[in-house]
């Protein structure tokens, strides 16, 4: 049974980079098969695609968000990474990871929520 | 790269059919068979119910259905039960100078 669990800072200030990771059990992240991704969810907000690799370390981007967004991964670690620098208060949300496959999220981590306060 | 335009909210009755619209461009839904949907309840994280169009995954009732036209796709969900009252997202596959997805606003499912 596949899972993905996020973790990260919870609080964050302005202006700072905000570091998630997302570790995956039960499935090899180095499937070719797949893509890991990141989806965030502001409070009472709809749903944000915001970055995607395959295990090779091609990356995809939300066009919108490419300048302050890293996404990066650790075959060896079984994990995958986000890096959103300079953060504001538009960034406070529940950031999810996700297993894709053809650009569709089938499996979802149950998130990780970052307030950016200061 | 705007949002895919979903209604904000959809309602009825226990048993009736419901048909939630998700409008995109020939850059996305127009051009590609990467649609999906996904249903969330409060507090919870999203469950995709179809992919590519108009497929299932294992366990999803075929209560849920999916078709697209054009630059639209759509979801319906036939003989409404209580417990589908939730938020519904669209999702496509997307390129400009790279590929990219995108996601509805998301529509608000009440069971009246």
């Amino acid at each position: 049974q596949l899972q993905l669990r996020e973790s990260g800072p919870g609080l964050i200030k302005p202006s700072e980079t905000l570091s998630l990771s997302c570790s995956v059990s039960g499935g090899y992240i180095s499937s070719s098969a797949h893509h890991w991704a990141w989806v965030r969810q502001a409070p009472g907000k709809a749903l944000e695609w915001i970055a995607s690799i395959y295990f090779t370390g091609t990356s995809y981007y939300k066009p919108s968000l490419r300048s302050r967004v890293t996404i990066s991964i650790d075959t060896s670690r079984n994990e995958f990474y986000l890096k959103v620098t300079s953060v504001t208060a538009a960034d406070t949300a529940l950031y999810f990871c996700v297993r894709e496959e053809k650009s569709t999220a089938f499996s979802w981590g149950q998130g990780t929520l970052v307030t950016v306060t200061s | 790269q705007s949002a895919l335009t979903q209604p904000p909210s959809a309602s009825g009755s226990p048993g009736q059919s419901l048909t939630i619209s998700c409008t995109g461009s020939n850059t996305d839904i127009g051009t590609w068979i990467y649609v999906s949907w996904y249903q969330q309840h409060p507090g919870k994280a999203p469950k995709l119910i179809i992919y590519e169009v108009n497929k299932r995954p294992s366990g999803v009732p075929d209560r849920f259905s999916g078709s697209k036209s054009g630059n639209t796709a759509s979801l319906t969900v036939s003989g409404l039960q209580a417990e589908d009252e939730a938020d519904y997202y669209c999702s496509s596959h997307a390129v400009s100078d790279s590929a990219y997805v995108l996601f509805g606003g998301g529509t608000k499912v009440t069971v009246l």
